[in-house]
């Protein structure tokens, strides 16, 4: 069955300081990526995708996420995070093949601390 | 703007009770899903949608049961709720394959159901 696969379930960090957070999604000959965030007590919302062409991908709020077709990765980075950035992050995909609907990672939660 | 509105945002039920959950999406998309949220699970897929009429299980269907009788609505129903059916509820809408991808789904605000 296809998957997604968030690598750390918590990743703290102190304010200006980089932060990667990692994808990992199950083969298959075509997907579509995104990446969700969550800020406490609300609904996700869209931070970037990739569905093709520039492997690298820029967002809103200065986050930007890499596809590595060889390594089934789309890792999100931020250079320098803000304390507002704390919040759940959700790797998701789209298996072409596979179905009409979205399968998630369980999430990464992002803790900035000054 | 309203884009997807769910209803209620928050509930208690009783063990045994019933309820709905109504979502509503004002952009005419094609696609619906109910995914529940739970710690350390990520969201996983209820029951999805689509087209009006139509409904189909997703991962976890068990204890649930839907219906999208208009194209902006779609329903989740518990018949009878159980304390493991206490989570956060999300609804999400779509357009349909071709332009799913291009535009990812748009979330509701969840509706936080307990049940004792």
């Amino acid at each position: 069955a296809q998957s997604v696969t968030q690598l750390d379930s918590q990743v703290p960090v102190f304010e200006e300081a980089p932060v990667e957070l990692r994808c990992n999604y199950s083969s298959s000959v075509s997907v579509y990526l995104f990446w969700y965030v969550q800020y406490p007590n609300q609904g996700l919302q869209l931070l970037l995708k990739y569905l093709s062409g520039s492997t690298l991908v820029k967002g809103i709020n200065g986050f930007e996420a890499e596809f590595n077709k060889s390594q089934t990765s789309f890792h999100l980075r931020k250079p320098s995070v803000h304390i507002s950035d704390t919040a759940e992050y959700f790797c998701a995909a789209f298996f072409n093949q596979a179905g009409t609907a979205l399968i998630f990672g369980k999430g990464t939660t992002l803790s900035v601390s000054s | 703007n309203a884009g997807v509105t769910q209803t209620p945002k928050f509930r208690v039920l009783k063990t045994g009770q019933s309820m709905t959950l109504l979502c509503a999406q004002d952009m005419n998309h094609e696609y619906m899903y109910w995914y529940r949220q739970d710690p350390g699970m990520g969201l996983r897929l209820i029951h999805y949608s689509v087209g009006e009429g139509t409904t189909a299980k997703g991962e976890v269907p068990d204890g649930y049961n839907v219906s999208r009788l208009k194209k902006q609505n779609f329903l989740l129903g518990l018949e009878s709720a159980a304390p493991s059916q206490t989570s956060v509820y999300f609804c999400a809408s779509s357009y349909s394959f071709g332009r799913l991808a291009n535009y990812g789904y748009t979330f509701g605000s969840g509706t936080r159901l307990t049940v004792v």
